[in-house]
């Protein structure tokens, strides 16, 4: 059974670089495609990007400009980067594996944007 | 791009049945697969029902998923509620970049 966690600041200030990892364990990553989605409090799902574990990406046309997504093989991790961040960003993300079956989410990390 | 359509909230009780929709605003809800993720309060969203009608392993079969081009909309139906399925319900698409779109969500409410 794969399991996924993400890591990362609670906690970032406008203007700055939002870096999360997720962490994949009981599975490989050399395989599938990986993702990141948002959810703002209170609010519905937003949908960041995903990643290939061979690199190609696939990002969010609204989010493209300040979204990179990477993956370490090597570490069976891949990560996220969000850029110039403001208060908008403030939400719950998810890290998840895209199979033939569905999807399997992590159990998400809450990140704020704040001075 | 196209939205998915989801109605804001929806309720019943328990034994009985409930369908959600998920109308699609432009383009064929037959062109690209969809999805349904299920988010208990305070949890993450779970896979109920991937490629329209097919159910992850573990999912009992009381859920189920359709789609009908006359009304260009998926459904997700629940039989035999249990106050166990009240969550949030979100649908799930593609266009034509393979991007997903998520539908705005359904409150589940069974009372």
């Amino acid at each position: 059974q794969v399991q996924l966690q993400e890591s990362g600041p609670g906690l970032v200030k406008p203007s700055e670089t939002l870096s999360l990892t997720c962490t994949v364990s009981g599975g490989s990553i050399s395989s599938y495609y990986w993702s990141w989605i948002r959810q703002p409090p209170g609010k519905g799902l937003e949908w960041i990007g995903y990643i290939y574990y061979s690199g190609s990406t696939n990002y969010n046309p609204s989010l493209k400009s300040r979204v990179t997504i990477s993956v370490d093989t090597s570490k069976n991790q891949f990560s996220l980067k969000l850029s110039s961040v403001t208060a908008a960003d403030t939400a719950v993300y998810y890290c998840a594996r895209i199979t033939v079956a569905g999807t399997d989410w992590g159990q998400g990390t809450l990140v704020t944007v704040s001075s | 791009n196209f939205m998915l359509t989801q109605p804001h909230s929806v309720s019943e009780s328990p034994g009985k049945t409930v369908t959600i929709s998920c109308t699609r605003s432009s383009g064929s809800i037959a062109s690209n697969y969809v999805q349904w993720y299920q988010q208990r309060p305070g949890s993450s969203p779970t896979t109920v029902i991937y490629e329209d009608n097919q159910r992850p392993s573990g999912v009992p079969d009381r859920f189920s998923g359709s789609i009908d081009s006359s009304s260009n909309s998926a459904s997700l139906t629940i039989s035999g509620l249990k106050t166990e399925d009240e969550a949030d319900y979100y649908c799930q698409s593609y266009d034509s970049s393979n991007s997903w779109v998520f539908g705005g969500g359904t409150k589940l409410t069974v009372l």
